[in-house]
């Protein structure tokens, strides 16, 4: 399997812009999360999919960003109207689920920058 | 409030010697804590998981202690090397089920010297 894959790996947009970053999880994982990750605030979780479904999404800082997961292979975060403060680092990850089996494996990250 | 901390935002260690990371939480009940390494420009990777009723965890040079009385998690990495260098994350579960989502803390920034 080649891992959880996420698109862009970069995205430079200037404020206001939509962006939509992508994620593809490891087949066969049940759950899906999306973070971001900053100097200031570390790695916070986002939101999180069980069988496509969203389950939490408590961390989603407002009404600006959204996400959805349309099927078992495919998710996106989609930030509309874009920021500055929106930069950061942002990971999906996926596990499967079981108690036994409970280590996240995560994407590569997309690097946002929003000028 | 609920917090994980990570002492040390640095650590900087020389080879062969023993690496040991703290983590440490107030107002959580965590069913379990993992351990994950974080190399710059790159996801997590998950290294170690324990759960409330272990104590002790170990995987080749690595070994995880978990104190919940304490609250508070040791990581220690033995004859450590070079390429052991990296940012280490604890992160804490929240809830009881496989369902649960977890917390990261800040990580502490390993730096091995020869």
């Amino acid at each position: 399997d080649a891992g959880v894959i996420q698109s862009p790996r970069h995205e430079v947009t200037e404020m206001g812009q939509e962006v939509t970053l992508r994620c593809k999880p490891i087949s066969g994982h049940d759950y899906l999360f999306w973070y971001r990750q900053t100097m200031m605030r570390g790695l916070e979780l986002l939101i999180y999919f069980n069988n496509n479904v969203p389950i939490d999404d408590s961390g989603m800082p407002e009404d600006r960003f959204s996400a959805k997961m349309p099927n078992a292979s495919f998710s996106t975060l989609k930030i509309q109207p874009s920021e500055p403060r929106d930069s950061a680092v942002y990971f999906c990850a996926s596990k499967e689920q079981g108690l036994a089996v409970d280590e996240q494996y995560f994407g590569p990250g997309t690097r946002l920058t929003v000028t | 409030s609920q917090k994980i901390e990570q002492n040390s935002e640095a650590l900087n260690i020389q080879e062969g010697k023993t690496a040991t990371l703290t983590c440490n939480y107030t107002n959580y009940s965590p069913a379990y804590l993992q351990w994950y390494r974080q190399d710059p420009g790159r996801g997590p990777v998950f290294l170690l998981l324990i759960r409330e009723n272990e104590k002790e965890k170990r995987k080749e040079r690595l070994k995880v202690t978990f104190d919940t009385t304490l609250k508070q998690s040791l990581f220690h990495i033995t004859a450590s090397q070079p390429a052991d260098s990296a940012t280490y994350l604890c992160a804490l579960s929240v809830g009881y089920s496989s369902a649960s989502k977890i917390i990261f803390g800040s990580g502490t920034r390993l730096s091995i010297r020869p």
